[in-house]
């Protein structure tokens, strides 16, 4: 399986700063996502990370707010910016590897923001 | 876009009890459905999945079903351990998109 880290695992900040979390992944990867789990809730998807070009945003979501990069096929990071108590959240990165089991999804252990 | 519904949002059984938790999806070209496991505080792990060419899938103690005509498929652990405690995510994909629609999650409690 992938083998998926995140830094930092949690935060608090201040409303109006902006953190930036970073997903690294020991292989290549085909794809990678970024999703926001808050607390007691499913999985939401914020957007897909494309190597060399813009992500793709779900609805809800805009770059401004939450950018993102990825350099190249096994690093990406995500900036919550302007951030208010609302984005207080567990921030997830994801991918999906093809030479792995098809479609099949890992998780990196996520970053526990708190916004104050 | 794809819906996926989650039933029940909560699941309490005693210990050797089994458990199911169902999951109804909109779309019919979905084809790959999924099931994660998240304990308290941790990621979301993969436990099994199925592809829409089969009805049914087992490993020990779990198992996962799936009816395309009724486009609903669920989960079954047999003989509860505290440690299946957790929460537990079912998901719904299409072939050619690598991204699952998600349910709202079931949260298990096994009982010693």
């Amino acid at each position: 399986s992938a083998v998926i880290s995140q830094k930092p695992s949690r935060d608090i900040c201040q409303r109006g700063t902006s953190l930036t979390i970073q997903c690294q992944v020991d292989s290549q990867v085909t794809m990678m996502f970024w999703y926001r789990q808050q607390p007691g809730q499913s999985l939401t998807l914020i957007a897909t990370a494309n190597q060399g070009s813009e992500a793709t945003y779900e609805s809800g979501f805009v770059i401004d707010k939450f950018p993102i990069s990825r350099p190249n096929l096994t690093f990406s990071t995500l900036t919550v910016s302007n951030m208010s108590p609302e984005d207080s959240s567990i921030y997830l990165c994801s991918v999906v590897a093809s030479e792995y089991s098809y479609n099949e999804q890992f998780f990196g252990p996520g970053t526990r923001l708190t916004v104050l | 876009g794809e819906n996926v519904e989650q039933h029940p949002s909560t699941l309490s059984v005693q210990e050797g009890d089994s458990a199911v938790i169902k999951c109804t999806y909109s779309d019919s070209a979905s084809n790959y459905f999924p099931w994660y496991k998240q304990e308290l505080g941790k990621r979301p792990q993969l436990i099994i999945d199925i592809r829409s060419n089969v009805g049914e899938k087992k490993d020990q103690r779990i198992a996962v079903t799936l009816n395309k005509t009724a486009k609903h498929f669920s989960l079954h652990i047999t003989e509860t351990q505290p440690e299946d405690s957790a929460v537990y995510f079912c998901a719904a994909s299409k072939g050619g998109s690598y991204i699952p629609t998600f349910g709202r999650g079931t949260s298990l409690i096994v009982h010693p």
